[in-house]
């Protein structure tokens, strides 16, 4: 199993740009979830997904969509990228989202808006 | 959003000592988590607690749940090089996990 792979390691952009941050895990979970991480912050709940066609607001949803059209698979779209959404993104997978189920991240998405 | 308070936020310790670590809440969780993230990897898990009062341990490492569901701490004993790195609290609700802020780890040989 690969786990929870993410693409790309690494993006700049300018201000304005729009991308897609990948997600992508093998172990037919039915949750997952984006984080971003700021210094000193922790990590925060963006967007997450108990299942395919079924995706709900985290902490800081505002800037970012999300869609959840396999189980396998749960992008993160950044639709006008701003400087205030420099971070590191972190996709991370649960068999469910209740109860207790390990979550499992990915190795993360650094992303710098200029 | 909500945050859990994580202390300290940082330490710096001599190989060989123990290490403790705690996270607060306002809101009362139903499980707790102890993560550890090594530097440009993701965060992966160290122990959970499901049930208030439990005591769970993983080698070195002993964590509590509190017994009023809004606090944990984390106990590391006789630290090692390796055990470099920032360590994440995280409570569970219904299909959210809030973070702590981190406690960041340093050890000095």
């Amino acid at each position: 199993n690969a786990g929870v792979t993410q693409t790309p390691k690494f993006q700049v952009l300018k201000t304005g740009q729009s991308m897609t941050l990948q997600c992508a895990q093998d172990m037919n979970h039915e949750y997952m979830s984006w984080y971003r991480q700021d210094p000193g912050m922790g990590l925060r709940l963006i967007h997450y997904s108990v299942g395919a066609g079924i995706t709900d607001q985290g902490e800081v949803p505002n800037g970012y969509n999300v869609s959840r059209s396999t189980t396998e698979d749960f992008p993160l779209r950044l639709l006008s990228a701003a400087p205030s959404q420099t971070s590191v993104y972190f996709c991370a997978s649960s068999l469910t989202g209740l109860g207790y189920n390990e979550q499992f991240f990915g190795p993360g998405t650094r992303l710098t808006v200029l | 959003g909500q945050q859990l308070n994580q202390s300290p936020q940082s330490m710096f310790i001599q190989e060989g000592e123990d290490v403790s670590m705690n996270c607060t809440s306002s809101s009362i969780f139903n499980t707790w988590l102890w993560y550890k993230q090594d530097p440009g990897e993701g965060p992966v898990l160290l122990i959970a607690l499901y049930k208030a009062g439990e005591l769970t341990s993983n080698g070195r490492l002993t964590a509590q749940f509190g017994i009023t569901r809004k606090d944990s701490f984390l106990n590391i004993s006789a630290s090692i090089p390796s055990d470099v790195g920032i360590y994440f609290c995280a409570g569970q609700g219904t299909y959210k996990y809030i973070f702590g802020t981190g406690t960041r780890l340093k050890v000095l040989a």
